[in-house]
């Protein structure tokens, strides 16, 4: 079935370093990709998305592109604050709108 | 407008209890989910429903029940409370011009 793959492990970077978080997918066509972001004790909130190929979503500094070659969709920020410590989420949306979460990224930044 | 509102937000309940998490949205969509999110292991869907009086399952829907029956209600049930269950609880309806899953913050459960 569709399914999300993100890199292993928490991620601990200096304010103002450059930002970067895997994520791979497998699904039958073109699903709609997104990144979620989680702060400390509250919901999911949705940061960027992109729903064809080569798009490329963007919001408070992260982007990130739909490629279909690479089946990837990974996140990218040139310079983060303490304020972006969050866990990451990727995911793709299948059948009856439904959301493939990968397994979330958490980002420590230290200032 | 509220969005998506979920009560309790915490709760603690003993291995065999039963209970309801409640999930209110007032964005008018037909569309909602039920998701548990485990320590690292992202959100997985228990149940979902695509309108009034429809729901199905989801990845994980052993242990849990609902019902929908108005456009704005979607309450999950756990009619015997098991350890395996303490997780967090999130409820979600759809918006946004691309039908983007907007979520509620939140149900933390804890079986002992």
């Amino acid at each position: 079935g569709d399914s999300v793959t993100q890199m292993e492990g928490p991620v601990t970077l200096s304010e103002e370093a450059f930002l970067t978080i895997n994520c791979t997918y497998t699904a039958t066509g073109y699903p709609s990709l997104f990144w979620y972001v989680q702060y400390p004790g509250e919901g999911l909130q949705l940061l960027l998305k992109a729903t064809k190929a080569d798009d490329k979503g963007s919001n408070k500094g992260f982007e990130a592109t739909y490629r279909k070659e690479t089946t990837s969709f990974h996140l990218e920020k040139g310079s983060v604050q303490v304020s972006d410590s969050a866990v990451y989420f990727c995911a793709l949306m299948y059948g009856n709108n439904r959301l493939a979460f990968g397994k979330g990224n958490q980002v420590v930044v230290i200032p | 407008n509220a969005g998506v509102t979920q009560t309790p937000k915490f709760r603690i309940l003993k291995i065999g209890q039963s209970m309801t998490l409640q999930c209110t949205q007032d964005m008018n969509h037909n569309y909602m989910y039920w998701y548990r999110q485990d320590p690292g292991m992202g959100l997985k869907l228990i149940y979902y429903s695509v309108g009034a009086g429809i729901t199905d399952k989801g990845e994980v829907p052993n242990g849990y029940n609902v019902s929908r029956s108005t456009t704005e209600d979607f309450p999950l049930r756990l009619e015997l409370a098991a350890p395996s269950q303490t997780s967090v609880y999130f409820c979600a309806t759809l918006a946004g011009k691309y039908n983007e899953q907007f979520f509620g913050p939140g149900t933390r459960l804890t079986v002992l």
